[in-house]
This record gives structure tokens, sequence and C-alpha cells, in this order.
């Protein structure tokens, strides 16, 4: 059954660095979401990527962050100059499409964060 | 206001009996989908079962079912026969349906299950 995936699964970083998250997504999907949850808190939605462009962000998706598609099958977050509070599991998802309520976005394993 | 409310921090179960988890909604749109995701300790979140707004059933899953009242705005997840192994923490999650593309679900706090042997 295919899946998404991401990498790494632990990324460790130095407060001021940059870090980029990768994931690839289900191969026929079209819509790409990041995700994070901090420890113990609930899922928070970052962005959304549809046909090589941002179609949503949350308040939480400010210039510290950017996404992009580089290929055909990557889809990647980049966070400039990580604060200890980007410490968190993000989560890459993606979706068949994104039309209406009822389309099922299927989660990676997610990559978790640590700024020190 | 909250979108989604899950009122149980924390539930216990014995293995083999059902349990049921709460989760109420909040939306206006008539469009919308109910998602229900276990997330055990490794981590990573697992997609259980769907209800869309439009569907007449429940929906059900194997061992999973929705109690899906509308009225109400609950969306329960019912687990039969339960097992060590269903042992996570449970997120309800909606989508509404929107004019443009790219959605996001919106998830609630989670309920933490364990299963007692």
């Amino acid at each position: 059954e295919p899946e998404v995936t991401q990498t790494p699964s632990h990324q460790v970083t130095q407060m001021g660095q940059e870090v980029i998250l990768r994931c690839v997504p289900i191969s026929n999907h079209l819509y790409f979401y990041w995700y994070r949850q901090i420890l113990g808190q609930k899922v928070e939605f970052l962005v959304s990527f549809y046909n090589n462009e941002i179609s949503e962000k949350s308040e939480i998706f400010d210039d510290q962050f950017s996404v992009e598609r580089p290929d055909g099958s990557n889809f990647t977050l980049k966070i400039r100059s990580t604060k200890l509070e980007d410490s968190a599991m993000y989560f890459c998802a993606s979706s068949p499409s994104g039309l209406g309520g009822t389309d099922t976005q299927y989660f990676g394993p997610g990559t978790r964060l640590t700024v020190l | 206001a909250q979108k989604i409310t899950q009122t149980q921090p924390g539930m216990f179960v014995q293995e083999k009996e059902a349990v049921t988890l709460d989760c109420t909604y909040d939306t206006s749109d008539p469009s919308y989908g109910l998602f229900w995701y276990k997330q055990p300790s490794s981590g990573e979140m697992i997609f259980l079962i769907y209800q869309g707004s439009y569907d007449q059933q429940n929906a059900t899953e194997g061992r999973y079912s929705l109690n899906f009242q509308k009225a109400r705005k609950s969306a329960n997840l019912v687990i039969s026969a339960s097992q060590l192994g269903d042992s996570a923490m449970y997120f309800c999650a909606m989508r509404e349906g929107r004019d443009n593309y790219g959605q996001n679900f919106v998830f609630g706090p989670g309920t933490r299950l364990s299963v007692l042997p």
C-alpha cells in the first residue's frame, strides 16, 4: 500500500540554523500539507500546497517557513533561523484532491525536530 | 471557539471490551468530513475512519465504527473488542468544504486510550 514517507525521522539542530524537512507524498496525490505537533499538544495546520503553489497557510506559517516541490516526488519544508519553540513533530500529509469536505489526508510518520 | 472538542483527555478500557471516544464539532458549512486518527507512542498518525456530512449511514472499518449524530454535531468513535495495541492517542479531525482548493484539517485535543490486560 502506498504511503507518505518523511526524512529524517529525527533532526537535531542549533538555534539559528536552517533545516529542511523532506517528504515524499503518495505518487498520484495532488495536494500536500505540513502540520506540526508540539509535544503533548494537538496537531496544528501549517500550509497546504497545490499546483506548485501555496493554497492556504496558517498564522504559524510566517516568513521563517517556506515550502517547495523541487522535483516530481519530493515536498520540502524549510525553516530558516530555527528557534527553540520550533521544536516539534512535523507531519507531511497528502490527499488525492482537495475539493469538498470528503478527501482523506494520509500522514507520514513525522520528523521530530529538536532545536537546542 | 473550538471547532473540535474531545472531552475525555484519558480513557481506560479492559481488553476485549468496547469503548466509545467522544467527539463534537462546530461548523456552519453543510459539506464537511470527519476523521479519526490514531497516534501510537511511536508518533505516527494513522488514519482510521472517515464520515462525510452527507453520508446516510455510519461509517465502519473493521473494529472501528463512527456513531455520527448530525443534529447533535457529534462523531464518536467506537472501538469494539479492544486490544492492547489499541493503546494510543486518538484524534478527531474535521475538514470543511470550501469553494477554493487546498483545505486543511482542524484537530481536536485528543483522547489517550489505555487498554488494560
